[in-house]
């Protein structure tokens, strides 16, 4: 158990530019969410999968952002034609079934110049 | 819509004090509270969770209790060390069903500095 691993650590684009994060959860860890957070503010929640099945977005997730988890186990989170007002520590998070308890990993850092 | 404030929005004690920082949430229907540590530029690591049912949780120097019917909950650190420095997130879990456990909203934080 190598806990939620995310890369890369951080990314700085121009905007305009697309870009992909990953995340790969715990092993076993069925569930998978990803968060947004600003400076200063509390993780917000983006979305959320069941092994490959995306069961939930947030209205935060607008129609420049697409989040896949292929197969159950990692997952990805793009972000297209990239503004500055998507700067944030984007945040991958791991549950197993049956558990409530949430683990996270590092995070990403995005800047967008 | 669940909204969760927490109070201070920053503390800095000296090394040794007791403190307590306070969580509340408009919505009592909640399945459980957490607490988490957030160290500058890293993730979120779990402290303590708190099912609805429950009224505290212990670990260690730290102790959290939950007050649902006032929408409270608060965290008692004791013997505060410089290594307890980081932000402090309180979260609650508003979904009853099976499938959205992991679905959190958060509070601000509550930026701690112990200092020597």
């Amino acid at each position: 158990d190598t806990g939620v691993s995310q890369n890369p650590r951080h990314k700085i684009t121009k905007r305009g530019q697309n870009v992909t994060f990953r995340c790969d959860p715990i092993s076993e860890h069925n569930r998978l969410y990803w968060y947004r957070q600003t400076l200063g503010q509390g993780p917000e929640f983006l979305t959320y999968f069941q092994n490959e099945a995306q069961l939930e977005k947030s209205r935060l997730l607008s129609d420049r952002f697409s989040a896949e988890r292929p197969k159950g186990s990692f997952s990805t989170l793009e972000i297209q034609r990239t503004e500055q007002g998507d700067s944030a520590m984007y945040l991958c998070a791991s549950m197993g079934q049956g558990w409530q308890k949430l683990f996270f990993g590092s995070g990403t850092q995005l800047s967008v110049l | 819509k669940q909204e969760v404030t927490q109070i201070p929005a920053a503390l800095s004690v000296p090394e040794g004090e007791n403190l307590v920082l306070n969580c509340s949430f408009t919505d009592s229907a909640i399945y459980n509270l957490q607490w988490f540590r957030q160290d500058p530029g890293k993730g979120l690591t779990s402290l303590l969770l708190i099912q609805s049912s429950q009224r505290e949780q212990t670990s260690g120097r730290l102790n959290a209790s939950l007050d649902k019917s006032s929408g409270r909950s608060t965290l008692y650190i004791a013997a505060s060390q410089p290594g307890d420095s980081a932000t402090y997130l309180c979260a609650v879990s508003s979904n009853a069903g099976g499938t959205s456990y992991g679905k959190l909203t958060f509070g601000q934080g509550t930026i701690l500095t112990v200092h020597p």
